[in-house]
């Protein structure tokens, strides 16, 4: 069975300081991959989603970046993080195109 | 207008209920149509997953898709405490775009 992972679990981070969040999906391979946003009573925000290694698209021009340096491995990353990229990440990956999306756990991030 | 639109709640019902949550969208290219169920400070899960038109049952639980009126639902039958989460529809092209409701936060009373 496929499973993701997340972490860290949660995180504290000051304005200004530099983001990694890490991703990885067990048991399938050539997924497709997601980073998601969720704020509360706002839904998902889809940030990046990519469908192999070293490709990566971005929906919404903002602080942060993806990387895709493995199949099945997803990187998040800020340079640095401001006050406005608090919130859940989520990542989600898709087995081969068959339109069901699994969500890992989740970071909740905070930015002091 | 919203892709998909969804009726935030809080919905509050009594354990043994039926419940009925719904949503409606606006592309008529969705195919792929999607439940999930989120407890508090956890990743969405996925309950059900439906094709185009028609109904699914897994267990307790019902999808319904109606593509000719854009709406979709989803029945929980003998609802119970555990039962009590947010739930979220998504809905997708063939493509890599998935589109979620603002989800519904659904509490069922012992």
């Amino acid at each position: 069975s496929q499973t993701i992972h997340q972490w860290p679990a949660t995180l504290v981070q000051p304005v200004g300081s530099p983001l990694s969040l890490e991703c990885t999906v067990e048991g399938t391979s050539n997924p497709n991959l997601y980073w998601y946003r969720q704020a509360a009573g706002r839904g998902l925000q889809l940030l990046f989603y990519s469908v192999g290694i070293g490709q990566i698209s971005s929906e919404v021009p903002q602080n942060l970046s993806a990387s895709r340096p493995q199949d099945r491995q997803f990187i998040l990353s800020s340079k640095k993080l401001l006050l406005s990229d608090s919130g859940f990440y989520l990542c989600a990956f898709e087995r081969d195109n068959d339109y069901e999306q699994y969500f890992g756990p989740g970071t909740r991030l905070t930015v002091t | 207008q919203k892709e998909v639109e969804q009726d935030p709640g809080p919905l509050s019902v009594p354990e043994g209920a039926i419940v009925s949550l719904n949503c409606t969208y606006s592309n008529s290219a969705f195919q792929y149509f999607m439940w999930y169920r989120q407890y508090s400070r956890k990743g969405p899960e996925l309950l059900m997953y439906t094709y185009s038109s028609g109904n699914k049952e897994d267990g307790r639980f019902t999808a319904q898709v109606d593509k000719s009126s854009k709406y979709i639902s989803l029945f929980i039958r003998d609802s119970q405490p555990s039962d009590s989460a947010t739930y979220l529809c998504a809905m997708s092209t063939a493509g890599n775009q998935f589109y979620f409701g603002t989800g519904t936060s659904l509490t069922v009373i012992p």
